[in-house]
């Protein structure tokens, strides 16, 4: 356990439908990362924030994909009009400004019906 | 394009065998490498991180090599048990980038048998 949570660890949901994931950091951590993998590759990046701001998004993150970080502790990371391509592991990860290393979470499973 | 490449990509080995994992990458500028272990269903867990004057560092059974020259890396894993099969995946650091700093490689899926 590195400290990091995420809810749920799995969700499986119809082709259309909204889903909403929550990561919780390590408390201390002003850093927080989101990254999406699908089976037999590594993660890629979605998007992170410094404290309560988004400061970069990949171009993976298509207009259906939101995320937000309101008060610079929790994030959650909503799709919208789910699709079936959306399916993959959701990973949320945590660092301190200036540290070398990121905390992963244990990730949400998503399956797109 | 930065990249990190990662051999073989599946390894079955007997129980108490020992193993190496490859990692060869492009990423420019460097700052540092790190090997991850991935259980199934589980978020990766770091093992070693490696900054480029750093050219070897232990973890208990694993050992990883840095050679900064090649841009290359390896995970040697001593004495295997069952515990250790896992998804292991080499990730490398750049000095710029914005938030989006780390290359990930696809991983080395390893399996331990009886």
């Amino acid at each position: 356990d590195t400290g990091v949570s995420q809810d749920p660890r799995h969700k499986i949901t119809k082709r259309g439908q909204n889903v909403t994931f929550r990561c919780d950091p390590i408390s201390e951590h002003n850093r927080l990362y989101w990254y999406r993998q699908t089976l037999g590759q590594g993660p890629e990046f979605l998007t992170y924030f410094q404290n309560e701001a988004q400061l970069e998004k990949s171009r993976l993150l298509s207009d259906r994909f939101s995320a937000e970080r309101p008060k610079g502790s929790f994030s959650t990371l909503e799709i919208q009009r789910t699709e079936q391509g959306d399916s993959a592991m959701y990973l949320c990860a945590s660092s301190k400004q200036g540290a070398n290393e990121q905390f992963f979470g244990p990730g949400t499973r998503l399956t797109v019906l | 394009k930065n990249q990190v490449e990662q051999s073989p990509q599946s390894l079955i080995i007997l129980e108490g065998k020992n193993c190496t994992l490859q990692c060869n990458y492009t990423v420019s500028p460097f700052s540092n490498l790190r090997w991850y272990k991935q259980d199934t269903g589980r978020g990766p867990v770091s093992l070693t991180i490696m900054t480029f004057s750093e050219n070897t560092k232990s973890n208990g059974r694993y050992t990883a090599t840095l050679d900064a020259d090649t841009k290359q890396s390896s995970l040697h894993i001593t004495a295997s048990q069952l515990s250790d099969s896992a998804s292991y995946i080499c990730v490398v650091r750049a000095l710029t980038g914005g938030g989006n700093k780390l290359t990930f490689g696809t991983g080395t899926q390893l399996k331990v048998e009886l």
